[in-house]
């Protein structure tokens, strides 16, 4: 079946330091990935997103590039900031019949220290 | 305007009991979703309606009951409530069609199970 895996965490950096959350993932077709974030006492909502292979999904200074050949969608930030700090999913979603299915990793705690 | 809203965010009852989540969604959105989020923030899809049409069922016991009166809302019911049913229930909704959307979530629902 189709699966996302993610890096554990939690990860804890220091402001201003590189971020790199890993993501890879198993799919039978050719999916849509995603990166979702969650702060603290929140819903989830969508940080990227791409939708083909060689796509970069951006947004927020946080960025990430559809992979088809080693299968990843790692998300990268240059410069974390406190505000950062939350716990991000990386999804993929695949349509048949019309209708999705999205399948979620199992989040990453990321922690940002000033 | 909120988007996708729940009602109760927080829910504290006894074993045994009955109790409703309600969600509804102003997005115009055909496809409705129930999640339920773990202590360790893992994410687990329950169900999925399309059109008020029941699409996904997870291997969720059968206590569980979803219920949409109409497109915009879609509704939990929980019978004879468990310790382990203690968890985050997230309601979300997207659009359908020939290609992957992103969700939309609500705030979440925490259900806390004495």
């Amino acid at each position: 079946g189709d699966s996302v895996t993610q890096m554990e965490g939690p990860v804890t950096l220091s402001e201003e330091a590189f971020l790199t959350i890993n993501c890879t993932y198993t799919a039978t077709g050719y999916p849509s990935l995603f990166w979702y974030v969650q702060y603290p006492g929140e819903g989830l909502q969508l940080l990227l997103k791409a939708t083909k292979a060689d796509d970069k999904g951006s947004n927020k200074g946080f960025e990430a590039t559809y992979r088809k050949e080693t299968t990843s969608f790692h998300l990268e930030k240059g410069s974390v900031q406190v505000s950062d700090s939350a716990v991000y999913f990386c999804a993929l979603s695949l349509n048949s019949g019309g209708y999705q299915k999205v399948t979620f990793g199992t989040g990453t705690k990321l922690q940002v220290i000033p | 305007d909120t988007a996708v809203s729940q009602t109760p965010k927080y829910l504290v009852t006894q074993m045994g009991n009955d109790k409703s989540i309600k969600c509804e969604q102003n997005l115009g959105h055909d496809t409705m979703y129930w999640y339920k989020q773990d202590s360790k923030k893992f994410l687990k899809i329950m169900f999925s309606y399309n059109n008020k049409e029941l699409i996904i069922n997870e291997t969720v016991p059968n206590r569980f009951s979803p219920k949409s009166p109409d497109k915009a809302h879609l509704n939990l019911h929980i019978n004879s409530l468990e310790l382990g049913d203690s968890a985050v229930y997230f309601c979300a909704s997207s659009q359908a069609g020939l290609f992957s959307y992103e969700q939309y979530f609500g705030p979440g629902t925490r259900l806390t199970v004495t």
